[in-house]
């Protein structure tokens, strides 16, 4: 049982869906992560929130729009995915930088499949 | 060139070996150096977090960082089947909400 949980755990939608990823962290952190991971390439940085303020945004589509409502909660709401979308979604959370970085911490993502 | 390089494996190793997983970087900013364990379809566990150079030891986990040569090291003792996954290297720079990920080495231990 991680203290980052993310829902659902399996999405398979069409091209023309909306469709939204949640994800909680019970650890107590200010800073929260979505990650994109396709097979045999390193974790793809989306955005951070610090604070419940955005505070990265990597040159992602605008299909992707993120939402963070308070420290304990993010979402990644979907539409319009390309089957290049299709990917492992993993959100992560941490203390944000201060006096020294401290490691982010994962939840078990949510496995997105675009027909 | 990569920011980190990581040799993608897979590696085999019969059961008890040492295991020796390695990353390099380019970027000498990097002061915060992580390695995370994932499971099939489970999210990254973080492993080991150590700062500069030196070693750190946890139980059969030895993670060693050399900042001259950019290169960072993971050694497993004992090894067990149930190491068998994805081992991810992770590296940070101070003050930096970005960490960079290695793309993972996979690991089969054989009983």
């Amino acid at each position: 049982e991680t203290g980052v949980t993310q829902t659902p755990r399996h999405l398979v939608m069409g091209m023309t869906n909306k469709k939204s990823l949640k994800c909680e962290q019970h650890l107590g952190h200010n800073a929260m992560y979505w990650y994109k991971q396709s097979a045999k390439k390193p974790l793809e940085l989306m955005f951070v929130y610090s604070l419940e303020e955005r505070v990265e945004n990597n040159s992602v589509p605008s299909r992707f729009s993120p939402e963070c409502p308070n420290s304990s909660h993010l979402f990644l709401h979907l539409h319009t995915l390309q089957p290049e979308d299709s990917a492992l979604y993993l959100c992560a959370s941490s203390q944000a930088p201060g006096q020294g970085n401290q490691p982010q911490h994962f939840g078990d993502g949510t496995r997105l499949s675009i027909l | 060139q990569k920011e980190v390089e990581q040799d993608p494996g897979p590696l085999s190793v019969p059961e008890g070996a040492i295991v020796s997983l390695n990353c390099t970087y380019s970027n000498s900013a990097f002061q915060y150096f992580m390695w995370y364990r994932q499971y099939s379809r489970k999210g990254p566990e973080l492993l080991m977090y150590t700062y500069s150079s030196g070693n750190k030891e946890d139980g059969r986990f030895t993670a060693q960082v050399d900042k001259s040569s950019k290169y960072i090291s993971l050694f497993i003792r004992d090894s067990q089947p149930s190491d068998s996954a994805t081992y991810l290297c992770a590296m940070s720079a101070r003050g930096s909400f970005k960490t960079i990920f290695g793309a993972g080495t996979r690991l089969f231990v054989k009983a």
